[in-house]
């Protein structure tokens, strides 16, 4: 596709349950990033992966908290036993990775809703 | 410790007037590069502007510029010519190199452009 695309746009689920959250960054972008926007505030880093792996994940809140990526490509994030502050939109944003001065390409997000 | 700091959580301006964001950074690294994205009430993110740390001249894009001084490490936005399409969020990150760090954002500023 054309731009960064997550799914679904839309969560809602029960406190406990475990879900998990996609992103498909742009083709040849080997650079990817997951945030955490709650409502009015800024985005929270959680993880970085350039390729495969995850050079950085200072970012991720707890242990329910894990991502993986294959094939250099798509990405889930998966929170398990959600809480009601789980609840924010999660973004995902990918790049070259090659060049120090990229830009990042954002996604649309993905609201997530804990009862 | 915060790393960007926005201290203004809202601006008000009139259109046709020009506006400054504030941002500070902290970072010992001597490689780094400064962002602005906007984000409207649709959610999306948008690139605004780079300011890379070893650029001598202040990064400006059409009627966005961004005041670089390095030495009290800050990186303020200027929006010239102030339009309603400018309301916003902005949100002020900063990028270490040499530390590899990810894309870390501020808490950011909401912009209301009024006529």
């Amino acid at each position: 596709g054309a731009g960064v695309s997550q799914s679904p746009s839309n969560k809602v689920t029960e406190k406990g349950k475990d879900v998990e959250l996609r992103c498909d960054p742009i083709s040849g972008h080997t650079a990817l990033y997951w945030y955490r926007q709650s409502l009015g505030q800024g985005l929270e880093f959680l993880i970085y992966f350039q390729g495969n792996s995850a050079p950085d994940k200072s970012g991720l809140p707890s242990d329910r908290f894990s991502a993986e990526r294959t094939g250099g490509s798509v990405s889930t994030l998966t929170i398990q036993r959600t809480q009601q502050e789980d609840s924010a939109v999660y973004l995902c944003a990918s790049s070259l990775g090659q060049i120090t001065n990229e830009k990042l390409f954002f996604g649309s997000g993905t609201q997530l809703s804990v009862l | 410790a915060q790393k960007i700091t926005q201290t203004q959580p809202g601006m008000f301006v009139q259109e046709k007037e020009a506006v400054t964001l504030d941002c500070t950074y902290d970072t010992s690294d001597q490689s780094y590069g400064l962002f602005w994205y906007k984000q409207p009430s649709s959610g999306e993110m948008i690139f605004l502007i780079y300011q890379g740390s070893y650029d001598e001249q202040n990064a400006t894009e059409g009627r966005y510029s961004l005041n670089f001084q390095k030495a009290r490490k800050s990186a303020n936005l200027v929006i010239s010519a102030s339009q309603l399409g400018d309301s916003a969020m902005y949100f002020c990150a900063m990028r270490e190199y040499w530390a590899g760090t990810a894309l870390i954002f501020g808490k950011g500023t909401t912009l209301s452009v009024s006529s």
